[in-house]
């Protein structure tokens, strides 16, 4: 079965544009959540959506935001890009937690 | 806030045994994972623990003491390709996974 596919894998952007990442989860899977790691901070927990909803959130800037779809597809976005935003953002999709999260391969963000 | 504790940096010889401790915040525990990352790919599950005690995985082992907040993953037999980042994160209370930054490990022929 597919895993979970992220899109686009790489990307530039400059400082004061907005971004819109795209996540795909496995096929059954409600639940997904977005993480951003960077060489210093590790994964920083973003957000999660379950069913549409969005079920918690970390400790990030309004400027971060995300939304679901009814099939279960995942968008995340950021506003007013700042250099500190470079980073590889992840997603992982789950069935529940004694499943595991299943992590797509990430997007590359790189703020210019 | 909650704070994951893993050594940054770790090495050993293939064929060796290596143990990378962890250690959490007992408060609003609800779970362990243990993921793999190799440089420039996606974390892979390797192991969850919710009971105190060991749990065995071919080459890989996890353990839990929920009482002193700590957790080590036990790597037998090292490989090469055994060479990566080890993440130890922790389910809090309302279900969100907090990872530590993460020990690399190299493994050394």
């Amino acid at each position: 079965k597919a895993g979970v596919t992220q899109t686009p894998r790489y990307l530039i952007k400059t400082r004061g544009q907005q971004v819109t990442l795209s996540c795909s989860p496995i096929s059954g899977h409600r639940s997904v959540s977005w993480y951003q790691q960077t060489p210093g901070q590790g994964l920083q927990f973003l957000f999660e959506y379950f069913s549409e909803t969005q079920r918690n959130k970390g400790n990030f800037p309004g400027r971060f935001s995300g939304r679901q779809f009814s099939n279960s597809r995942s968008e995340m976005n950021v506003s007013t890009l700042e250099l500190g935003d470079s980073a590889l953002y992840l997603c992982a999709s789950s069935l529940g937690q004694l499943n595991g999260y299943t992590f797509g391969s990430g997007t590359r963000l790189t703020v210019v | 806030g909650q704070n994951i504790d893993q050594p940054t940096e770790m090495t050993a010889t293939e064929g060796a045994i290596v143990q990378i401790n962890c250690t959490y915040q007992t408060s609003g525990f609800n779970g362990l994972f243990w993921y793999q990352q190799h440089a420039g790919e996606a974390p892979t599950f390797l192991s969850y623990n919710v009971l105190d005690g060991l749990e065995e995985k071919g080459r890989f082992s996890s353990f839990l003491s929920r009482s002193k907040g700590y957790s080590y993953l036990l790597l037998k037999e090292l490989q090469m390709k055994d060479s990566a980042s080890y993440l130890c994160a922790q389910v809090d209370n309302t279900d969100k996974l907090i990872f530590g930054t993460g020990t690399r490990l190299q493994v050394f022929p």
